[in-house]
């Protein structure tokens, strides 16, 4: 079964500073995709980065970049310069390349301090 | 990228009634997802409902507790039967774009709260 842990409920940075938050994830499959994803309290879920498992090169979005470790299955995503904005859950999601299956992380809580 | 809405936003309901979620994609889509995110815990996959036929429920969900419709590519229902007070959560509509890595785009949730 595929499993994807998110080991820092939460997490804070100060404004301006970089804070990495980690995942990993357990899957026997050799072909998926993984997601960074934001929730605003707002609760609307938005992407945030995507990364192809066959893709060695780390996918960049912005402020945003993920260090993808695929041997050993950890997807980190690192926020640059951050910003009042970035305050959210961040969940890490793993998916399928047919789409029919998409488990997420338990989500990191994000402070960024003024 | 899809754009999701779900109708209602929020709602308050009675211990043994049943609310119906709706929710509506401006493109059409071929899978659309119904999640549950319970407060401060992360997004719990219900089933998955393709048009024109059954909804395909996770482990732990029941079509008699949570009937799905798909009528067609940009539209579903999700109905929370028989309600108590465990399932006060937020539901989120998702869907799936196949053009675009097959991540999902989420709808904005509703909010439920039963008494």
């Amino acid at each position: 079964a595929q499993t994807v842990t998110q080991s820092q409920p939460e997490m804070s940075v100060q404004e301006a500073e970089t804070v990495t938050l980690s995942c990993t994830y357990d899957t026997s499959e050799s072909d998926y995709y993984l997601f960074w994803y934001k929730q605003p309290p707002s609760r609307q879920m938005i992407l945030v980065i995507r990364q192809e498992a066959y893709k060695q090169q780390n996918a960049t979005e912005n402020r945003f970049s993920v260090n993808f470790q695929k041997a050993a299955k950890s997807f980190s995503l690192k926020i640059s310069d951050s910003q009042l904005g970035d305050a959210a859950m961040y969940f890490c999601a793993w998916g399928t390349n047919t789409g029919n299956q998409f488990y997420f992380g338990t989500g990191t809580s994000l402070t960024v301090i003024p | 990228s899809a754009v999701i809405s779900q109708k209602p936003s929020r709602d308050i309901c009675q211990r043994g009634t049943s609310l119906t979620i709706q929710c509506q994609v401006d493109s059409q889509v071929t899978m659309m997802f119904w999640y549950r995110q319970q407060p401060g815990q992360s997004l719990t996959l219900i089933a998955t409902a393709n048009q024109g036929s059954e909804a395909t429920y996770e482990s732990g969900f029941v079509i008699d507790k949570f009937p799905i419709s798909r009528p067609n590519l940009t539209f579903s229902t999700l109905t929370v039967s028989n309600m108590s007070p465990e399932d006060s959560s937020i539901y989120l509509c998702s869907v799936e774009d196949r053009g675009s890595y097959n991540e999902q785009f989420f709808g904005p949730g509703t909010r439920l709260t039963v008494l």
